[in-house]
């Protein structure tokens, strides 16, 4: 079946510095790529989306970039704020465009301090 | 728009007790999933429907497990009698034609 696999966490920064968050993946189809962030009491919601090998994805100033022959997805941010703090997920859905049935990491705990 | 709203929030019960979890989604979102997410882990779909059919239900544990959603709005998800390794939050989410899913809150559930 799929897999994801990224970096474990947890993982503690300081403000202005870059994140780098690895993911990796196995699935026979051609996937659609996510990055999810989750805050404490909530839901996982949806960072941005890449349903293309070779395309990038970005929102909020982070990015992530599909490699299909890395068979990866690197979740990457310049400059990490306070506000950044959160769970951060890599998923991926095996129907195309459509994210039907997502399948996630086990998630990376980041931490900012200021 | 109000977004997928999960009742209750918490839950705790002891071994062989049962409980349900309900989800109202977005309205207008035809897709309805049902994940089930250990502490420190991951969201693992359990069952997911389009309108009130089941479409994919391979990773509800069927003994113990049930999930309905009959007219195709709302949902509910039963625990028929809980384990230990039930304790995990459960989470509902929703999409329109399995685009983009929103999740709830979730209902964090502790089994003693």
């Amino acid at each position: 079946g799929d897999s994801v696999t990224q970096t474990e966490g947890p993982v503690t920064l300081s403000e202005g510095t870059s994140l780098t968050v690895n993911c990796s993946y196995e699935t026979k189809q051609y996937p659609t790529l996510f990055w999810y962030v989750q805050y404490p009491g909530e839901g996982p919601q949806l960072l941005f989306k890449v349903p293309k090998a070779n395309e990038k994805g970005s929102n909020r100033g982070f990015e992530a970039t599909y490699n299909k022959e890395a068979t990866s997805f690197h979740l990457q941010k310049a400059s990490v704020q306070e506000s950044d703090s959160a769970v951060y997920y890599c998923a991926l859905s095996d129907l195309g465009g459509s994210n039907a049935k997502l399948t996630f990491g086990k998630g990376t705990k980041l931490s900012v301090k200021s | 728009e109000a977004g997928v709203t999960q009742s209750p929030r918490y839950a705790v019960l002891q071994e062989g007790q049962a409980v349900s979890f309900w989800c109202d989604p977005i309205s207008g979102h035809d897709t309805l999933y049902w994940y089930q997410q250990p502490r420190d882990q991951g969201p693992q779909l359990l069952v997911y429907f389009r309108d009130e059919a089941v479409i994919d239900n391979s990773q509800l544990p069927s003994d113990r497990f049930s999930a309905v959603r009959p007219k195709g709005t709302n949902s509910t998800l039963k625990i028929q009698s809980a384990k230990q390794g039930d304790t995990a939050t459960y989470l509902c989410a929703s999409s329109f034609s399995g685009w983009e899913q929103y999740f709830g809150p979730g209902t964090r559930l502790t089994v003693l």
